[in-house]
């Protein structure tokens, strides 16, 4: 069975650091796991994709954030963090990690999300 | 960006309707477009991929067809647990984005 579960603040002061981890078990990143990637949704708003690690710690990114984001992997603790420096009250929104295994990007199993207020 | 527009943002049913919802990407994505659920509080779940592909317990009334630009979810008989909102993705390439959400409502 495969579970997935993000950690982490649930406020961040606007210019911050914003630091997420991703839990998961029941895959490994390899070459069947193709990989991990964090989607975020303010509320009552729609879906966006932020970034993506590949199981060969490829990685890519939203051309959007992608000066502010970073994604790396701890593979002996089966971990995805999510880094997002300077946040702004506008990154308020449930953040989610997801895994694709069928195939690229397609995110067949997800985390419960994780809550994250930017305010002062 | 590959722009994802669904269409309608929200609609009204009942139970035992018929429902379809569109989604238009802004170029050709071929058949790398999903569909995902998700209720209120909950985290999205995979409904459909490669536009017709159900994952594993899916019930066969939802079903999805299309290609290249223009792709349509059908739900055949709408029952209690499907009001949700549904979106649109496409993994043709990165950034991968989704459409803006389609909710049904209780009519």
């Amino acid at each position: 069975q495969i579970t997935l579960k993000e950690s982490g603040p649930t406020l961040v002061k606007p210019t911050q650091t914003l630091t997420l981890t991703c839990t998961f078990s029941g895959f490994s990143l390899s070459p069947s796991g193709l990989g991990v990637g964090w989607i975020r949704q303010p509320p009552g708003k729609a879906l966006e994709w932020l970034a993506f690690i590949f199981w060969d710690d490829d990685r890519r990114y939203s051309p959007s954030l992608k000066s502010r984001l970073s994604i790396t992997r701890v593979s002996s603790r089966n971990q995805v963090v999510l880094t997002m420096t300077n946040v702004d009250p506008v990154d308020t929104a449930t953040y989610y990690c997801a895994h694709s295994q069928l195939e690229l990007f397609l995110f067949d199993s997800w985390g419960q999300g994780a809550l994250v207020t930017v305010s002062s | 960006d590959i722009q994802m527009t669904q269409s309608p943002s929200s609609l009204s049913a009942s139970v035992g309707d018929r429902v379809t919802i569109t989604c238009r990407a802004s170029q050709s994505i071929s058949n790398y477009l999903n569909w995902y659920q998700q209720k209120p509080g909950k985290a999205p779940k995979l409904l459909i991929y490669s536009v017709s592909t159900l994952p594993s317990g899916v019930p066969s009334r939802f079903s999805g067809s299309g290609s290249g630009t223009d792709f349509t979810l059908t739900i055949t008989s709408l029952q209690p647990e499907d009001f949700a909102t549904y979106y649109c993705q496409h993994n043709y390439n990165t950034p991968s984005t989704f459409g803006q959400g389609t909710k049904v409502e209780v009519k």
